[in-house]
C-alpha cells in the first residue's frame, strides 16, 4: 500500500465545472505539496502547506492533519487546466501519490 | 530567465555506457534533488544535497553517483545504464533542505536506454 493515495485516478470534467482531487496520507508530515505535471512534462508546484488552507487564483489547497486527509478545488475548471496533479508528502521521507490525471472538457 | 535547468532534455544510449545529466539553478537555493518519474508517471526521490553535502539517499542503485560541484550545480552520473533506467529524471531545488519548502522543478531529462 502507498503511504499516499490519491483519488481519482482519471477525471473528466465539462469547462466550468468545480473540481475535487483527494490525497490521503498514512505518514507523519511536516508538509503536503501540490505539482501539477502539464501534458508536455514540466512539473509545477502549486501548494505547499502544513495546516489550514491556501488560495491562488481558481485553485484552493486544504489540509485536515488530524484526518490525514488534503483536496485540491479548482473552481470554473477552464480546459488549460488539463493535466496530472500529485500530491506528496513530506516528513521524515519524500512519497509521492500516483497522480490524477485531470481533463476538461470545452 | 530559466530558474531550473537541465541538459541534456533528451538522451538515447546503449545499455552499458556511462551518461551525465547536468542540472544548474539561478535562484540561490542551498537544496537540489534529482527525482526520476517512471513509465507510469511515478515520481520517486533520489538525492538531495544541501550547501554541496549529500543529505538524502534514498535506495538507488550505487551506479547513480550524484556530484555537486557548488551549490548551484548537481550532476547526475549514471554508470553502466541499463534498460531499467529509463525514465525522466527532474531535477529540483527549494530555498532550504527543510522538506517543508517549496520545490523548483527543471523541465526533466527524458534518458531512453537501447
Amino acid at each position: 500500500k502507498n503511504e499516499v493515495e490519491q483519488s481519482p485516478q482519471n477525471l473528466t470534467a465539462q469547462e466550468g465545472e468545480f473540481i475535487t482531487i483527494n490525497c490521503s496520507y498514512s505518514v507523519g508530515i511536516s508538509a503536503l505539496h501540490w505539482l501539477q505535471q502539464h501534458p508536455g512534462g514540466g512539473i509545477v508546484s502549486l501548494f505547499m502547506l502544513s495546516s489550514g488552507k491556501k488560495k491562488h487564483g481558481r485553485l484552493i489547497a486544504t489540509i485536515n492533519i488530524q484526518e490525514k486527509h488534503s483536496s485540491l478545488h479548482i473552481t470554473a475548471s477552464h480546459p488549460r487546466d488539463s493535466a496530472v496533479y500529485i500530491c506528496a508528502a513530506t516528513g521524515n521521507q519524500f512519497y509521492f501519490g500516483t497522480g490524477t490525471s485531470l481533463t476538461v472538457i470545452p | 530567465d530559466t530558474a531550473v535547468s537541465q541538459t541534456p532534455k533528451y538522451l538515447v544510449t546503449q545499455m552499458g555506457n556511462d551518461k551525465s545529466i547536468k542540472c544548474e539553478q539561478n535562484l540561490g537555493h542551498d537544496t537540489m534533488y534529482w527525482y526520476k518519474q517512471d513509465s507510469k508517471k511515478f515520481l520517486k526521490i533520489m538525492f538531495s544535497y544541501n550547501n554541496k553535502e549529500l543529505i538524502i539517499n534514498e535506495t538507488v542503485p550505487n551506479r547513480f553517483s550524484p556530484k555537486s560541484p557548488d551549490k548551484a550545480h548537481l550532476n547526475l552520473h549514471i554508470n553502466s545504464l541499463e534498460l531499467g533506467d529509463s525514465a525522466v529524471y527532474f531535477c529540483a531545488s527549494s530555498p532550504t533542505s527543510g522538506r517543508g519548502n517549496e520545490q523548483f522543478f527543471g523541465p526533466g531529462t527524458r534518458l531512453t536506454v537501447l
